[in-house]
């Protein structure tokens, strides 16, 4: 069965540093989603991409974090700098089409010391 | 503004019993809605989901049920297992406009043997 593939799984790094995460989705699937999970609460958007355009970046921070789908396969989301605050589960997602049934990867646990 | 409620955070329940996870919107134009399972430190498994069009829809042990003129909409196991012992999303999405997922807080559901 196809799954989305998400690294690290684990990351621990200093408030101020550089972090990136990596997801590649289910082939064939155009439309990627990057959630943020704090812990308690449900996972939220932070970005869309349709391919490798974003479609929905309105609730993330653009001062720190950016995100890319160059070729419209796998993405990257990074945040520089890292903040205290930042420390969730980063969750990547995909669907074959826009609003179609989204499937996760197995998240990137993210801790800022 | 909470659009997406689950304001139970925890249920026990035998096993061989029902569960019923239930979640409140209040937004409209809502007309897809998913259930989502998720253990520790793994990311959403998809469940079952519905479109507004529907007022139930079953698969294996789990049924769906949407109540539109009440926004609610609940998620019954039957019967419940000791593997079913996780956290539980809704999820709700205006299929037309990109999918974008909204998720309640999640009920942590227990099932004791």
């Amino acid at each position: 069965e196809a799954e989305v593939a998400q690294s690290p799984r684990y990351k621990i790094t200093e408030k101020s540093q550089a972090v990136a995460f990596w997801c590649d989705p289910i082939s064939g699937h155009a439309t990627l989603y990057w959630y943020r999970q704090i812990l308690g609460q449900g996972p939220e958007l932070l970005v869309q991409f349709q391919d490798e355009s974003v479609v929905d970046d309105s609730q993330l921070p653009k001062d720190r974090f950016s995100a890319e789908r160059l070729k419209g396969v796998d993405s990257t989301l990074k945040i520089q700098p890292a903040e205290l605050g930042d420390s969730a589960m980063y969750l990547c997602a995909s669907s074959p089409t826009p609003g179609g049934t989204q499937y996760f990867g197995p998240g990137t646990r993210l801790l800022v010391l | 503004d909470q659009q997406v409620k689950q304001n139970s955070p925890s249920l026990s329940v035998q096993e061989g019993r029902i569960s019923i996870l239930n979640c409140d919107y209040t937004n409209s134009m809502f007309d897809y809605f998913l259930w989502y399972k998720k253990y520790p430190a793994e990311g959403p498994t998809f469940l079952i989901s519905i479109s507004s069009i529907k007022d139930k829809n079953e698969d294996g042990r789990f049924t769906v049920f949407l109540n539109k003129s009440a926004k609610h909409l609940s998620l019954h196991i039957v019967p419940s297992q000791p593997g079913d012992s996780a956290v539980y999303f809704c999820a709700a999405s205006i299929y037309n406009q990109g999918g974008k997922l909204i998720f309640g807080q999640g009920t942590e559901l227990s099932v004791k043997p």
